[in-house]
């Protein structure tokens, strides 16, 4: 069975942290992606990597850097955490098919 | 650009109603579609997807259809049952584009018994 798994499902952080998002599949595809989900906006994607190493800007990067050392992990950085990035955060992985991770409920206070 | 518009939510209908989610798309060149759902804690499923003009995608009774004349893949099921609530996404992406998904906003349904 496919797997895409978040290292927690809910986070609170303070003003200013650094924040560590973990993303690891299973499938050994070479594509994965950070998204933010929030009410009436649907998905936005953040950065996306199409190999160990690689790494693309999405549509919403301010704010957020991301890691992808091993082709099974992809990390999602908050360098220094404010308010408005309170927001459910999705990693996905794919060949053809995005499979998505349960999701990450971060609170920033 | 690419974008997709969804119908607003929340839907909220009787078991066994007929369920109808209306989703438009723009797009560059020549777009797979896809719907994705997201039941209540979880993330999000394909539900189903189509890769060419007037192909159907079906699944779990849901079916939608792609239009490219009315740029359309509306999302329908003839009798919804209370399981099915949860939130729709329809979402697009593009050939050559590494298969990044541009989605839209979102469609909560709710199905009471």
């Amino acid at each position: 069975d496919v797997k895409v798994t978040q290292s927690s499902r809910y986070l609170v952080k303070r003003t200013g942290e650094k924040v560590f998002l973990e993303c690891v599949q299973d499938m050994d595809h070479e594509n994965m992606f950070w998204y933010r989900q929030d009410p009436g906006l649907g998905l936005r994607l953040i950065y996306f990597s199409y190999d160990v190493k690689m790494k693309e800007k999405g549509d919403i990067p301010e704010g957020y850097s991301v890691s992808r050392e091993k082709k099974e992990r992809f990390s999602l950085i908050l360098e220094s955490a404010s308010t408005n990035q309170t927001s459910m955060y999705l990693c996905a992985s794919s060949y053809s098919e995005q499979f998505f991770g349960p999701g990450t409920r971060l609170t920033v206070l | 650009g690419n974008s997709v518009t969804q119908m607003e939510g929340p839907v909220t209908l009787s078991e066994e109603a007929f369920l109808t989610i209306n989703c438009t798309y723009t797009a560059t060149g020549y777009p797979s579609l896809f719907w994705y759902v997201q039941y209540p804690g979880e993330g999000l499923q394909l539900l189903l997807k189509a890769t060419k003009a007037d192909d159907k995608g079906s699944n779990k009774g849901f079916e939608a259809t792609y239009r490219k004349e009315t740029t359309s893949f509306h999302l329908e099921k003839g009798s919804v049952q209370v399981s099915d609530s949860a939130v729709y996404f329809c979402a697009l992406s593009v050939y050559n584009q590494g298969g990044k998904l541009i989605f839209g906003q979102g469609t909560e349904l709710s199905v009471k018994p």
